[in-house]
């Protein structure tokens, strides 16, 4: 099984609200990885955690706020959101094994966000 | 610094005609590639990885691809487009500078003629 799923499919959300974003993966996997896509661009990688710990954070606003509360789950919080924020947010997963480069990501659906 | 390139970024073929689909890398190490597809509002779906070994890699959904250590590429063919091929491939390496990460290549659009 290489699923990874991402709830909600659909998000619409006011410049002043906050909302979550969820990931879920049961393959063991201990990196979990978000993208944000724009239409017609190559995903950009956004944090990525390694065993439950933040280990890249590519100068994402703060209004972006990363929480990996075990090794299968992954949120994304949102807060004071801007309309240029937009996208297609994607997850990933990889097994993040010690010293191995043979790694494979594995995404999600992803999370179509709206902001208004 | 470590990149990759789809020269293509539209591509189009008739329903049946073959595909290659063109990827180059800059990496200072073994590279380790890959093939991702899109459909319009989904996620990334793995048609195939090359770690090492035989250079020529079978993917899912009838796909290969070719790797040229001499000519920096890795390329993507299928011999028989169908019109269910129509979306975006990228195309990225993995890159384990620090904490492992992917680049990705800027995508190539795929339409298909009936």
């Amino acid at each position: 099984d290489t699923e990874v799923t991402q709830t909600p499919k659909h998000l619409v959300m006011g410049m002043t609200n906050k909302k979550s974003l969820k990931c879920e993966q049961h393959m063991g996997h201990r990196a979990m990885y978000w993208y944000k896509q724009k239409a017609k661009k190559p995903p950009e990688l956004m944090f990525v955690y390694s065993y439950e710990k933040l280990s890249i954070n590519e100068s994402v606003p703060s209004r972006f706020s990363p929480e990996c509360p075990n090794s299968s789950l992954l949120n994304l919080h949102l807060h004071a959101l801007q309309p240029e924020d937009s996208a297609l947010y994607l997850c990933a997963s990889s097994q993040d094994r010690s010293g191995s480069r043979k790694e494979t990501q594995y995404f999600g659906p992803g999370t179509r966000l709206l902001v208004l | 610094a470590q990149s990759v390139t789809q020269p293509d970024i539209h591509i189009t073929v008739s329903e049946g005609a073959s595909l290659e689909l063109r990827c180059n890398y800059s990496y200072g190490a073994t590279p380790y590639l890959f093939w991702y597809v899109q459909s319009p509002g989904q996620g990334l779906q793995l048609l195939l990885k090359y770690f090492s070994g035989d250079t020529l890699v079978q993917g899912i959904k009838g796909f290969e691809a070719e790797f040229k250590r001499s000519q920096s590429s890795f390329n993507l063919r299928k011999p028989s487009v169908h019109w269910s091929d129509a979306a975006e491939y990228f195309c990225a390496v993995g890159d384990y500078s620090g904490t492992y990460k992917y680049i990705f290549g800027t995508g190539t659009r795929l339409k298909v003629l009936a």
